[in-house]
């Protein structure tokens, strides 16, 4: 069984469209991730969720909402895209949070192209 | 935010090679780990190393936190070895998420 899996691998859409990525764990985490990995292979944490609540937003544009209906799952919805948000979206879990640290497992990535 | 730096950026080895890449970081950290993002794209932790010294096979890891820094040692290279390797540290900002550096590149020839 995949630890952390995420659909779809691919997404290409148009500009303006909304669309979701999906992301579940079997791992029993309570701490899962949204991260982004631009052309430069640059690495970023969007958002952060420990028991269905948000712990952290870096700036991130509010067309970017992270839903999580369980534990096992967190979904990141993007409203109306632009051409800048084309990258790899990474999701990731952890035991711990809240200050204590623990290994980050990373899902296979998602890779989002706006045309 | 804390800062993360690698070296070297970018890294060319014949099959069977020994390299070290390092990773200086800015502040004290309480997680810091080495993934491996392969040609496909998937990033593979290797090591979760804050402190002390760890070895995985060919691959081996020492993180010196006092001085602020990691150091990953691959030995006897392959080509499976090729891709991006990457060191994230998480600070004490209460937050657990990791703070990337940018990779370093490394290329291993037959």
């Amino acid at each position: 069984d995949t630890a952390v899996s995420q659909t779809p691998k691919y997404l290409v859409t148009q500009m303006g469209n909304d669309k979701s990525i999906k992301c579940e764990q079997n791992l029993g985490h309570d701490t899962m991730y949204w991260y982004k990995q631009d052309s430069k292979k640059f690495l970023k944490i969007m958002f952060s969720y420990n028991n269905k609540e948000l712990i952290i937003n870096e700036t991130v544009p509010n067309r970017f909402s992270p839903k999580s209906p369980d534990k096992a799952h967190l979904n990141l919805h993007i409203n109306s895209l632009e051409l800048g948000d084309s990258a790899v979206y990474f999701c990731a879990t952890s035991a711990l949070a809240g200050g204590n640290t623990d290994t980050q497992y990373f899902g296979p990535g998602t890779r989002l192209t706006v045309l | 935010g804390i800062q993360v730096e690698q070296s070297p950026p970018d890294l060319i080895l014949q099959e069977g090679a020994n390299s070290t890449l390092r990773c200086n970081f800015s502040d004290s950290v309480n997680n810091l780990q080495w993934f491996h993002q392969n040609p496909w794209g998937q990033l593979i932790n290797l090591f979760y190393i804050p402190s002390g010294t760890k070895q995985n096979g060919r691959l081996s890891a020492t993180t010196v936190a006092t001085e602020r820094y990691s150091l990953l040692y691959i030995s006897s290279s392959q080509t499976t070895d090729s891709g991006v390797y990457f060191c994230a540290v998480d600070d004490y900002s209460g937050y657990s998420t990791l703070t990337f550096g940018k990779g370093t590149m490394l290329l291993v020839s037959p």
